[in-house]
């Protein structure tokens, strides 16, 4: 069965700090995988998303992700956060020839300091 | 286009009441689905539907059903509410199979 492992459930960072956020699947096939984000008391947005080509995506307000498939990672990025990042954060994966219902990972909690 | 809309936003429910949570899209998206999200444990698929009249279960389908009459609506019902099932629920629909999900803002349902 597929699964999605994302490493930490919070991460605090000041303003201006790199960012960095964890998330392995597995599944031995061909994927689609995704970054969704949730700000405080508002409905999951998609941030970014890789279905094929340039494993290095970028996304919306300075994301990017890249897909390293030998490690079976889709890692989130950012250089210098903002406080507006405070949000939390959601790699999920579908199957290449699944009916598309996406296996989430737990989440992480991104709160960022002023 | 106001996306993917869900009604309604909070709801409390004793034991055993039924309710219906409503999903609409205007999308003209053919697939839809419904999750529900716990602290700590992510978002899981309850249900999914490929198409008017075609629905089939997810992973956590026990103690509710879906219908799909129409493409736009896709209701949720939970007939016998249990505690187990207080929980923020999202529908979600795309366009195809692979192509991106969008939400709804989610409904919140506490069950006493």
């Amino acid at each position: 069965a597929q699964s999605v492992s994302q490493h930490n459930h919070h991460v605090i960072l000041s303003e201006a700090a790199s960012l960095e956020l964890g998330c392995n699947y597995s599944y031995g096939g061909t994927v689609n995988l995704f970054w969704y984000v949730q700000y405080p008391g508002q409905h999951l947005q998609l941030l970014l998303k890789y279905f094929s080509g340039d494993p290095l995506v970028k996304g919306i307000k300075g994301f990017e992700a890249e897909f390293i498939k030998s490690k079976f990672s889709f890692n989130l990025r950012k250089p210098s956060v903002q406080w507006s990042d405070t949000a939390e954060y959601f790699c999920a994966v579908n199957a290449k020839g699944s009916q598309g219902n996406l296996i989430f990972g737990k989440g992480t909690k991104l709160s960022v300091k002023p | 286009n106001a996306g993917v809309t869900q009604t309604p936003k909070f709801r409390i429910l004793k034991i055993g009441q039924s309710m219906t949570l409503q999903c609409t899209q205007d999308m003209n998206h053919n697939y839809m689905y419904w999750y529900r999200q716990d602290p700590g444990m992510g978002l899981k698929l309850i249900y999914y539907s490929v198409g008017a009249g075609i629905t089939d279960k997810g992973e956590v389908p026990n103690g509710y059903n879906v219908s799909r009459s129409t493409t736009e609506d896709f209701p949720l019902r939970l007939e016998l509410a249990a505690p187990s099932q207080t929980s923020v629920y999202f529908c979600a629909s795309s366009l195809d199979v692979q192509e991106t999900q969008y939400f709804g803002p989610g409904t919140r349902l506490l069950v006493l």
